[in-house]
């Protein structure tokens, strides 16, 4: 997606290992935001950014942290990863509150 | 709590008829809704988004109505291709938030 990358596109790690997702923009896009993507769940918010530094909780924030130390960077941590948090995460960026949203390609986590 | 309803949560067409997918949100404050269109290994990508002042609009074979007094929109597409194939989510926003409430999608076939 355009002006926007996720890193690693796949990643498989051990349960009570920390893990972090990269989120990159190249937009200058004020606001940042990490969603999980479940079956039947469609999409949930766990984190936003507003600006550096400038972060706050979604809906499913329990066991995940964020920092964004660039505008143009947007890390996600999950802090000892649980089965629970195997899932598709994306990244998604837009200029103001009340805009689209663009989505990055998606990160597919696996913890066993 | 504040919720977005969408349905069918499968729908199959043959190619060349339209398809309707709808939408019902809970929170009257909602005045911005995006719709996605997910391809298969893509994150969702912004296809046509309405404004709560406006009751219509349209892009090409795609178009978008909003009922404000029911509190719900839909999603239409006209002469369906093959390519018109993946999930389809609605969203809906409130004025100066973050916070986008996502539908839980909806999986659209569009049969040759």
């Amino acid at each position: 997606d355009a002006g926007i990358t996720q890193s690693p596109r796949h990643k498989v790690t051990e349960t009570g290992t920390p893990v972090t997702l990269r989120c990159h923009q190249t937009e200058n896009h004020r606001y940042m935001y990490w969603y999980r993507q479940d079956p039947g769940h469609g999409l949930r918010l766990i984190h936003y950014s507003y600006g550096v530094k400038d972060t706050d909780k979604g809906e499913v924030s329990d066991g995940y942290s964020v920092s964004r130390s660039k505008t143009e960077d947007f890390l996600l941590t999950l802090e000892s990863a649980t089965s629970s948090q195997t899932s598709v995460y994306f990244c998604a960026i837009s200029p103001g509150t009340g805009d689209g949203y663009t989505f990055g390609s998606g990160t597919r986590l696996t913890v066993v | 709590g504040e919720n977005v309803e969408q349905h069918p949560s499968t729908l199959s067409v043959q190619e060349g008829d339209s398809a309707v997918i709808k939408c019902t949100y809970s929170d009257s404050a909602s005045n911005y809704f995006p719709w996605y269109k997910q391809e298969l290994g893509k994150g969702p990508q912004l296809i046509i988004d309405i404004r709560s002042n406006v009751g219509e609009k349209k892009d090409q074979r795609i178009a978008v109505t909003l009922n404000k007094t029911a509190k719900h929109f839909s999603l239409h597409i006209t002469e369906t291709q093959p390519e018109d194939s993946a999930v389809y989510f609605c969203a809906a926003a409130g004025q100066g938030t973050y916070k986008y409430i996502f539908g839980t999608g909806t999986r659209l076939k569009v049969l040759a």
